[in-house]
């Protein structure tokens, strides 16, 4: 059982916008501004696509934005394209007396 | 260009020790902010992360993890080493290493390497 929490699914049309979320506690995603999104095609490394939060890497479209709300961070990818289609996994900084991180369980991204 | 690969076995016994090396080019150790982190994914699941060391050789592990884990760098060949004792079969997996710049990108990993895949059986 993965940290923090996400949907195992989610899908859009071409074009729609989709949010994944990622619900942890306040010993991590809660507690501090270090929250990271990564997408994963199959096979492929992961490639970070937000940091701290809602930054976004060189690179990265700004279709891709974050987002948090007390506990829970959420991923949101407006203007679907079909090469969206991938596993998103969320990861947080935490515990500042044990410094680590944790990783959510991920979701599979669907473009219908 | 920063680059990073994985290397050593690709099978080991159960109770035998994993030793991985992180090769990477394009930034250096030494420099402050820089980390090198080790992530793991079995086969179908989701990512794990197991720990990581700074340019201070700051160390971070998984509290899970911890008793099994070790993290080393050799600045001078640009290298991280990752030991893991009492290997089962649970731990198979693709075992990734990732750059870190903790002063421009946080706790997130920026470079990923292309991963090992790490299978443990008799």
């Amino acid at each position: 059982q993965s940290a923090l929490t996400q949907p195992p699914s989610a899908s859009g049309s071409p074009g729609q916008s989709v949010t994944i979320s990622c619900t942890g506690t306040t010993s991590d995603v809660g507690g501090y501004y270090y929250v990271s999104w990564y997408q994963q095609h199959p096979g492929k490394a992961p490639k970070l696509m937000i940091y701290e939060v809602n930054k976004r890497p060189s690179g990265v479209p700004d279709r891709f934005s974050g987002s948090r709300s007390g506990d829970t961070a959420s991923l949101t990818v407006s203007g679907l394209q079909t090469e969206d289609e991938a596993d998103y996994y969320c990861s947080s900084y935490a515990g500042t007396n044990n410094p680590h991180a944790v990783f959510g369980g991920g979701t599979k991204l669907t473009v219908l | 260009q920063i680059t990073l690969k994985e290397t050593g076995p690709t099978l080991v016994k159960p109770t035998q020790t994993l030793t991985l090396t992180c090769t990477f080019s394009g930034f250096s150790l030494s420099t402050t902010g820089a980390g090198v982190g080790w992530i793991r994914q079995p086969p179908g699941k989701a990512l794990e992360w197991l720990g990581l060391i700074y340019w201070d050789d700051n160390k971070q592990y998984s509290p899970s993890l911890k008793s099994r884990l070790t993290i080393t760098k050799d600045t001078s060949k640009n290298q991280v080493v990752l030991t893991m004792t009492n290997m089962d079969p649970v731990d198979t997996a693709t075992y990734y290493c990732a750059h870190r710049r903790l002063y421009t990108s946080g706790q997130s990993f920026d470079y990923w390497g292309q991963g090992i895949l790490v299978t443990v059986s008799s």
